[in-house]
């Protein structure tokens, strides 16, 4: 199995400072296809996962641009240029180029 | 709008059985693979099954194979998981999800006795 590991796990963060979270897989995550089949999700305190980035960089629709992501192979990046209070939750990143899908431990953002 | 939602979920005895399902609209469902995810209580998001367009391959994390089947129903825009022989590390909202769509609001699945 591929295995995801985020770092830090747990991340405090002044409104309006940047933030960043890695991601690193134990096999790379680039398909003959020329795809890169990582994904980053974000799931709010008390609610349900909503898809932030797809194949490392490519923002889902009504993402704001704050957020970014990028790498390649086997390693990771999310960043936000600055935070807001509503980016606080548990980030996960996820593989989709093996079975099983695995996903990162998660990333809690809190506001500092 | 991209919607899933799931039902089916409760209270149910080890070596039980549950059949979740998850209603979709908001796209062309039959184009996409589907999965369903889990998410034990405190604990992380693991990816349980997924299944093809058609509904002719279908793939499994190894601690449920030979105890859940995942089918769809493309005339319903249905997806389903049948749950046998559940046990209590089973116990923790399921997610129905297309990851390049979307996640549904969950159904929580609690195996006890």
């Amino acid at each position: 199995d591929i295995v995801m590991t985020q770092t830090p796990l747990s991340l405090s963060v002044t409104p309006g400072q940047p933030a960043s979270i890695s991601c690193k897989s134990s096999q790379s995550l680039l398909h003959s296809d020329g795809k890169t089949y990582l994904f980053w999700y974000l799931q709010r305190p008390g609610q349900s996962v909503q898809l932030l980035m797809y194949e490392v960089s490519n923002r889902f629709s009504g993402v704001p641009d704050r957020f970014s992501g990028s790498g390649s192979g086997t390693d990771f990046t999310l960043k936000i240029s600055r935070l807001e209070a509503e980016d606080v939750g548990v980030y996960y990143c996820m593989q989709t180029i093996q079975i099983p899908h695995t996903f990162g431990q998660g990333t809690k953002l809190e506001i500092k | 709008e991209v919607q899933l939602v799931e039902s089916g979920g409760g209270l149910v005895q080890p070596g039980g059985s549950l059949r979740l399902s998850c209603a979709a609209s908001g796209f062309i469902f039959s184009s996409y693979w589907m999965s369903w995810v889990r998410q034990a209580p405190g604990k992380g998001l693991e990816w349980v099954a997924n299944i093809n367009q058609p509904g002719n391959e279908k793939n499994y994390v190894d601690s449920v194979k030979g105890r859940f089947t995942i089918s769809r129903d493309n005339a319903k825009n249905s997806l389903y998981l049948q749950m046998n022989s559940l046990r209590a590390e089973d116990t923790g909202v399921y997610y129905c999800v297309s990851f390049r769509l979307g996640w549904g609001q969950g159904t929580l699945v609690t195996v006890s006795s």
